[in-house]
């Protein structure tokens, strides 16, 4: 059963339009989220988090959204660029259960053209 | 500061050995966890140490072990390797405490079983 779910395996959008990745988790437990982006060959690297008192968090061209009530969290970039096209993976965790363990989706592969 | 290393970054095993993989954290950083990528499962869970201690341990059978040392590095060993081990092994670390529960990872060990 999987806990944190990506539903597009893909995207694709143009340079200096937004992106928008989408994620949806069904353990209502988690209080804490994580956006990965991973090169082939390499590990994933740390984009954004997200407390679950907040609804949002900016960090340069990058924002991520969480609505609790939807179990719902979205990834914006904005503007896209070509050294964006990576997989982006979501990851939940039970901080507040001391189950520090990253649950991951299986990752949505975004491709910028320019 | 450097990122979390591990070692080897390639290794390829026979059907019935055992290996130990290493990871040495981001200084500062007293938790490991450890993940397996494959293309089937994504990135799962295997377990955490702290101050030495495992703290958490993903849904892997007993052939998958780990340890910490003082100085926080950490290993991890398969014993009685099977196909279905083959995969990229990633290390993450982190502080583990109020407010940065985010986990930094290396770049991973490719472990080919034959």
């Amino acid at each position: 059963d999987q806990q944190v779910k990506q539903n597009s395996p893909s995207l694709s959008v143009q340079e200096g339009r937004i992106s928008i990745l989408n994620c949806d988790y069904t353990n209502s437990m988690f209080d804490y989220f994580l956006w990965y982006k991973k090169y082939p060959a390499e590990g994933p690297t740390f984009l954004i988090s997200i407390s679950s008192i907040k609804d949002k968090n900016e960090d340069g061209r990058f924002t991520v959204f969480l609505n609790k009530s939807a179990k719902h969290l979205s990834l914006h970039i904005v503007p896209s660029q070509p050294g964006d096209s990576a997989v982006y993976f979501c990851a939940a965790m039970n901080y507040g259960g001391s189950q520090g363990n990253l649950i991951f989706g299986k990752g949505t592969k975004l491709s910028v053209k320019p | 500061k450097a990122g979390v290393t591990q070692t080897p970054r390639y290794l390829i095993k026979t059907r019935g050995q055992q290996v130990t993989l290493s990871c040495s954290p981001i200084s500062g950083h007293r938790s490991v966890s450890w993940y397996q990528q494959t293309p089937g499962q994504g990135l799962q869970f295997l377990f955490e140490y702290f101050s030495e201690t495992q703290r958490n341990k993903g849904n892997f059978p007993g052939r998958f072990s780990g340890r910490q040392f003082s100085n926080s590095r950490s290993e991890m060993n398969v014993s009685t390797l099977e196909l279905g081990d083959s995969a990229l092994y990633l290390c993450a670390s982190s502080f583990r405490t109020s407010p940065s529960y985010e986990q930094y990872f290396g770049p991973g060990t490719r472990l080919t079983v034959t």
